[in-house]
């Protein structure tokens, strides 16, 4: 079936580099792509790759490997605002049609 | 503000009543995408509607049905509710019809509770 994984948690202090790893299981891959959701808000797109390599937006940037199945959400000089969690997303088209699969996301603590 | 509005922000009803969940998608956008979020968990996506058509479809029960009107607007329909289906349900748009760079853009959401 498809399925996607992220680690449940992460921390990290104000001004550090994380990176929020994605792996997917899918057969039919449209792209993966990243969303941000502070408690009580809705998500907010941040970045979408649909072939390999980096896409950089600001202070975010995200990396597909589709041979390897992985992706990642790379944050640098993390801001407490950047407190909140943190989807991967696939727009899986298998059966001759399409759905879009969330992960369970990655709640972001940063420290000050 | 993403310029997706949903009505109600909130909606308490008893098991075995029925609910309809409406949402406006941004101006021009033509895909409606709806979301179920329990607690503490991701989103489970439940239907997409591309100019009227339904276009995508997820794990969405039998009891719940979707429609997009010629306004382009939606609607959510939860039947025989069940204490499970307690959640935030989220409605997206989007200006394409998905196979684009797949932004959408989510409206802030209705919170069901089912007593």
């Amino acid at each position: 079936g498809q399925s996607l994984e992220q680690p449940s948690e992460v921390t990290a202090v104000e001004g550090a580099i994380v990176q929020i790893n994605c792996t997917y299981q899918t057969s039919g891959f449209y792209g993966l792509s990243w969303y941000q959701q502070h408690d009580g808000g809705a998500p907010t797109f941040l970045s979408y790759n649909a072939l390999d390599g980096l896409e950089e937006t600001g202070r975010f940037s995200s990396f597909l490997s589709r041979s390897d199945s992985y992706g990642y959400l790379l944050l640098q000089e993390l801001q407490m605002k950047d407190s909140a969690s943190y989807f991967c997303a696939v727009r899986d088209g298998t059966s001759g049609t399409y759905k879009y699969i969330f992960g369970t996301g990655t709640r972001l603590k940063v420290l000050a | 503000d993403s310029g997706v509005t949903q009505t109600p922000k909130h909606l308490i009803t008893a098991t075995g009543q029925r609910v309809t969940l409406r949402c406006s998608p941004r101006s021009g956008d033509l895909s409606v995408y709806w979301y179920q979020q329990s607690l503490d968990q991701g989103l489970q996506f439940l239907i997409q509607y591309y100019n009227g058509e339904e276009r995508a479809k997820g794990n969405i029960l039998e009891r719940f049905s979707a429609q997009q009107f010629p306004d382009l607007h939606s609607e959510l329909n939860l039947s025989s509710l069940e204490l499970g289906d307690s959640a935030l349900y989220f409605c997206a748009s989007s200006g394409t019809s998905g196979s684009e760079n797949n932004e959408q853009f989510f409206g802030p959401g209705t919170r069901l509770t089912v007593l």
